[in-house]
């Protein structure tokens, strides 16, 4: 079975310019989540949907940041327009049911130049 | 407030044991996790405790929690190079009627011979 799968894997984009990043998760897993890890702290959680929902968005940073999860099942997230505290490491994890194990996928790394 | 602490990094000779501590903020998280993340690779769930419990162990691996004092620690018995990895700490926090994981900044252990 396939795990959590992202692309792209690393991006490098200018400030200023729009990065869109890919979430595939295991099948039949209706809990997508976003978190990120910026420069070597703590891993923050972004948002979370449930199926094609946004269930919390609490963490997302600011209105350059738009997720979405159309149909329930791959999602994205598109940072427009990305600035320079934007780099760091993406990461979406899935899950079948609220409270059961996260799966992660290996994550997406963004850089600001 | 949301807050998981941890020790940066840990350096440990092969054999010896390692012990990676946590401290969390929410005394009703419910489970708490350790993940393991090693080079160029997702989170990988290493092992969890429920809250009412104060110690578990899992072949090399000794999860002590004491909830009086939010701590977690997480004791690698004959540490290995291949336990080389960063060791992410995490506790459940529910919101909004899900729950949602709230991660440290990782601590970095170093296996050298």
């Amino acid at each position: 079975e396939a795990g959590v799968t992202q692309f792209p894997s690393h991006s490098v984009i200018e400030k200023g310019q729009t990065v869109t990043l890919r979430c595939d998760p295991i099948s039949g897993h209706d809990n997508l989540y976003w978190y990120r890890r910026v420069m070597g702290k703590e891993i923050k959680f972004l948002l979370h949907f449930v199926k094609e929902s946004k269930q919390d968005e609490s963490g997302m940073p600011n209105n350059r940041f738009l997720a979405e999860r159309t149909g329930g099942t791959y999602s994205t997230l598109k940072v427009q327009p990305a600035e320079l505290e934007d780099s760091g490491v993406y990461f979406c994890a899935s899950s079948q049911f609220d409270g059961g194990e996260l799966f992660f996928g290996e994550g997406s790394r963004l850089t600001v130049l | 407030g949301e807050d998981v602490e941890q020790s940066l990094f840990l350096s440990v000779r092969e054999g010896d044991s390692s012990v990676i501590n946590c401290t969390y903020t929410d005394s009703s998280s419910t489970y708490l996790y350790w993940y393991k993340q090693e080079p160029g690779a997702g989170l990988q769930l290493l092992t969890y405790i429920f809250s009412n419990m104060d110690m578990k162990q899992d072949q090399r691996l000794t999860v002590l929690l004491n909830k009086k004092d939010k701590h977690l620690s997480l004791r690698i018995a004959d540490t290995q190079t291949g336990d080389s990895a960063i060791y992410f700490c995490a506790e459940v926090l529910l919101s909004g009627g899900y729950n949602k994981l709230i991660f440290g900044a990782g601590t970095r252990l170093a296996v050298h011979p």
